[in-house]
Parts: structure tokens; sequence; C-alpha cells
């Protein structure tokens, strides 16, 4: 079945730095990949949508990258600020109706 | 534009009982999606609806149900509740049917179940 990885533990880095979150999945061959930032208590928010034709993918501080080979995504915050403390949740979707979330990575960012 | 809103926020339910969460989609959205997001984990999909028709459901029990009105709103119903059930129960929308297109999340409803 079909399966999606995230760092289960919290990510915690120092401001200025740059946080890298990984998700692997397994068993199926996503057409693209979405990636959303969870506050607590709220809904997920659309952050970047990347296609499995694509390498990469910027929004502002942001980066992704799509390896099908290696079935893994990247996804890259530079210059990280506290108030980018949040869950991170990734979706590797295929032509279907519906999101297959991972479990997510919380973010930490300290002063 | 208003986003996504759905009612209530917070319900509290003993096993048994019967619940029906709300949500209105975005102005112009005419697909509907329901996810339930226990903690720690991330949002299961549970139906699609897209011009009122149920595109897509996840594995989740006929306990579980949902519709969709003709200005696109969305109720969820669940039956015979477990205390499993206790979850936040998101709606989403977008403008068209299929999950390419980036989904608008509500603040979702807190359901507790004792």
């Amino acid at each position: 079945s079909q399966k999606i990885e995230q760092n289960s533990e919290a990510l915690n880095i120092q401001e200025g730095k740059t946080a890298t979150l990984t998700c692997n999945y397994t068993n199926y061959s996503p057409a693209y990949l979405q990636w959303y930032r969870q506050d607590p208590g709220r809904g997920p928010v659309f952050l970047l949508l990347i296609r499995e034709n694509e390498k990469e993918k910027r929004k502002e501080r942001l980066k992704v990258t799509f390896d099908t080979t290696l079935k893994q995504s990247l996804f890259h915050i530079t210059a990280s600020q506290p108030a980018d403390s949040a869950t991170y949740l990734c979706a590797p979707s295929g032509n279907t109706d519906k999101l297959i979330f991972g479990t997510g990575t919380r973010l930490q960012v300290f002063p | 534009d208003a986003g996504v809103t759905q009612s209530p926020t917070h319900l509290i339910k003993t096993r048994g009982q019967q619940v029906t969460l709300r949500c209105s989609p975005i102005s112009g959205h005419k697909s509907v999606s329901w996810y339930q997001q226990v903690l720690g984990q991330g949002p299961q999909f549970i139906f699609q609806y897209y011009e009122k028709e149920e595109r897509g459901r996840g594995n989740f029990p006929d306990r579980f149900s949902a519709r969709q009105f003709p200005n696109y709103s969305s109720e969820l119903n669940v039956n015979a509740l477990l205390l499993g059930d206790s979850a936040l129960y998101l709606c989403a929308s977008s403008q068209q049917g299929d999950s390419y297109n980036e989904q608008f999340f509500g603040p979702g409803t807190r359901l507790t179940v004792l």
C-alpha cells in the first residue's frame, strides 16, 4: 500500500539557518507533490506544488525538489524565522480526487 | 473574499450519538473534500464531492456519509459515534474536482467523543 514518511521528530534550528524537511514515499508514483503548512488548531495552508517532470521549484524563501528515482522530496526554508515554526505536510498525489498526506514534520525555529 | 468556513468549531458527543458537520466552500469552488485528522497524524481523506456528486471515498466505514447541496456547501454525517472518531474534521474546497488543484482548507471542527 502507499506509504509516506516524514521526519517524525521535530526539527529545531536557529533563526537564519536553512531548514530542510524530507518526504519519502513508496509503492506508488505520484504525478505531483504538494507541500502544506499547518499551525496548531488550524487547517493546512497550501505552499507549493511540484510536478514529476520538474526537478526543483522556488517561491520566495521556499525551495522544493522532487526526485522520482529516489522517491523523495526535499523542502527547504532559507533564512528561517521564528514565524516559520509550524508543522509541514507533504502530499505526493496522483491524478485522483484526493490528497494523500504524510504525518508531517514539526519545525521549531528559535532566535 | 471569505475562506472556507466550517461549523461548529467544537463539538462534544457521547458514544453512539450522531453528528453533522457543515462546510461552506469558497465562492466559485465546486469541489468539497472532507478529511479526518487525528492528533499527531496527517489528514486522512474521507470524501470528495464535485458538482453535487460523490467523486471519491476513503477507507472509512459506512457510518460516515456526506452530501453536497446545490449551493456547493456540504455536510458530513457520522452515525453511531465511537471514541476513535475523536479528531479534527477538515473541509477543503477547490475550483475543479481533481487534487492537482490547490486545496483551500477550513479551520476544522474539533469533535470529541466521550
